[in-house]
C-alpha cells in the first residue's frame, strides 16, 4: 500500500547534526514531490521544506535555511533532511508528507508517515 | 509571511448536529491559474494529520461527504454537516500559495 515511513530521529545536542530519511512505497516515488512538517510538544503544524517530484524546486522555511537541506535518492525511493547546527527550537516530530503529483496544482499532502521525533538537548 | 487565522480555536458539538470553522488568511490565496491554495487537514488524537479539503474544495479520497470546504480570496470555511464521534481532533486550515507555506493555529473540535 502507499505510505511512507521515517527515521533518524534522536537525541542530539544543540550544535549537532541529524540526517532524517523518509522511505516511500506503493506508488512511482519520482512522480511526486515530498514535504517535511514538524510539531513541537504540544505546538500546532509547522511546514519546513519542500521538495519536487524531480528535485530541481526546493523551499525551506526561513528558520531553517542554510543549516536543513533537502534531497532525493530515487534508486532507494527515499527523501532525506540532513539537520545541522540544530537549536532547542528544532526539537519536535517530524513528519514527511507526499505532495502534489506531476503537474498537479498545489501542495495538497495526501500520505504522511508517522513521524519521527527529535529531541535537542544537551 | 502569509499569517493564517482560525475561530474558534475550540467547539464542543452534539454528535448529529452541524460544526463550522472559518479561516482567514491575510493575503489572498487565489492564484492566476484559477485554483485557490488552502487546504484543510485533521489531526486526530494521537495520529498523524490527514488531509480532508485541498485546494479549498476538493475533498480528500476517503474523505466522507458531510466535511466541505468553502470560500475564496482570504476567507475560507469547513463545514460538518452532521458531527460524529471519529470526527474529534484539532483541524488547521494551510495556505500553499506564498512561501513559507503556514498552517493556522488549529481548532480543537470535541464532542459533547
Amino acid at each position: 500500500q502507499v505510505q511512507l515511513v521515517e527515521s533518524g530521529g534522536g537525541v542530539v545536542q544543540p550544535g549537532g547534526s541529524l540526517r532524517l530519511s523518509c522511505a516511500a512505497s506503493g506508488f512511482i516515488f519520482n512522480h511526486y514531490g515530498i514535504l517535511w512538517v514538524r510539531q513541537a510538544p504540544g505546538k500546532g503544524l509547522d511546514w519546513v521544506a519542500f521538495m519536487g517530484y524531480d528535485g530541481s524546486h526546493k523551499y525551506y522555511t526561513e528558520s531553517v535555511k542554510g543549516r536543513f537541506t533537502i534531497s532525493g535518492d530515487n534508486p532507494k525511493n527515499t527523501v532525506h533532511l540532513q539537520m545541522n547546527s540544530l537549536r532547542d527550537e528544532d526539537t519536535a516530530v517530524y513528519y514527511c508528507a507526499r505532495g502534489p503529483a506531476t503537474g498537479s496544482a498545489g501542495y495538497s499532502m495526501d500520505v504522511w508517515g508517522k513521524g519521527t521525533t527529535v529531541l535537542v538537548s544537551s | 509571511d502569509v499569517v493564517m487565522t482560525q475561530s474558534p480555536l475550540s467547539l464542543s458539538v452534539t454528535p448529529g448536529e452541524p460544526a463550522s470553522i472559518s479561516c482567514r488568511s491575510s493575503q489572498s490565496l487565489l492564484y492566476s491559474n484559477g485554483y485557490t491554495y488552502l487546504d484543510w487537514y485533521l489531526q486526530k488524537p494521537g495520529q498523524s494529520p490527514q488531509l480532508l479539503i485541498s485546494l479549498g474544495f476538493y475533498r480528500a479520497s476517503g474523505v466522507p461527504d458531510r466535511f466541505s470546504g468553502s470560500g475564496s480570496g482570504t476567507d475560507f470555511t469547513l463545514k460538518i454537516s452532521r458531527v460524529e464521534a471519529e470526527d474529534v481532533g484539532i483541524y488547521y486550515c494551510m495556505q500553499v500559495l506564498h512561501l513559507p507555506f503556514t498552517f493556522g493555529p488549529g481548532t480543537k473540535v470535541e464532542i459533547k
